[in-house]
């Protein structure tokens, strides 16, 4: 069963940059594309970005200035890095896998969420 | 980027009761959609992908159906542990999520 677990910091600056981790286990993250998903709160979901294991980004246009997604195969994790945050980047980060099967695209497996609060 | 409109976005229901929620896209998306149940302080769980292919460990009360531009989730027979948030998700483009349809008890 494949388990991802995010981690870091739940309070950052403004102007400073959010920094996570998404550790995979129970598979390879050498296959698959790797997500961050977030969702402010009490608001719905927002999809950021994510990675194929060669190492290919692609991030929501909005954010593509500040995000930079990237991979650690040796460690099997993943990590999302925004920078220049304001307070509404506040949200709980989810990461995910993100699937292609059946002629279609899904997140199929999910973490469980890091609140990341921005504020001084 | 293509726009999702969910409606309604709340509705009220009885366990039992049929259920259908809708999702628009601002243009032909074919198949390319996903759907989502969201409980309070947990992570999505995948219902529904390719518009209407139930994932695994899905009850079978869960439907999907449409194409192109329409589509709709289904619940037959309400049970409590189906009061949570729906989320479609377009997957023919960069991801993007309706605004969500919360289920509620009546």
């Amino acid at each position: 069963q494949v388990q991802l677990q995010e981690s870091g910091p739940g309070l950052v600056k403004p102007s400073e940059t959010l920094s996570l981790t998404c550790t995979v286990s129970g598979g390879s993250i050498s296959s698959y594309y790797w997500s961050w998903i977030r969702q402010p709160p009490g608001k719905g979901l927002e999809w950021v970005g994510y990675i194929y294991y060669s190492g290919s980004t692609n991030y929501k246009p909005s954010l593509k200035s500040r995000v930079t997604i990237s991979l650690d195969t040796s460690k099997n994790q993943f990590s999302l890095k925004l920078s220049s945050v304001t307070a509404a980047d506040t949200a709980v980060y989810y990461c995910a896998r993100r699937v292609v099967a059946a002629g279609s695209y899904y997140f199929d497996y999910w973490g469980q969420g890091a609140l990341v609060t921005v504020s001084s | 980027d293509i726009q999702m409109t969910q409606s309604p976005s709340s509705l009220s229901a009885s366990v039992g009761d049929r259920v259908t929620i809708t999702c628009r896209a601002s243009q032909s998306i074919r198949t390319y959609l996903n759907w989502y149940q969201q409980k309070p302080g947990k992570a999505p769980k995948l219902l529904i992908y390719a518009a209407s292919s139930l994932q695994s460990g899905v009850p079978s009360r869960f439907s999907g159906g449409g194409s192109g531009t329409d589509f709709t989730l289904t619940i037959s027979s309400l049970q409590p542990e189906d009061f949570a948030t729906y989320y479609c998700q377009q997957s023919y483009s960069s991801p993007g999520f309706g605004g969500g349809t919360k289920v509620e008890i009546k």
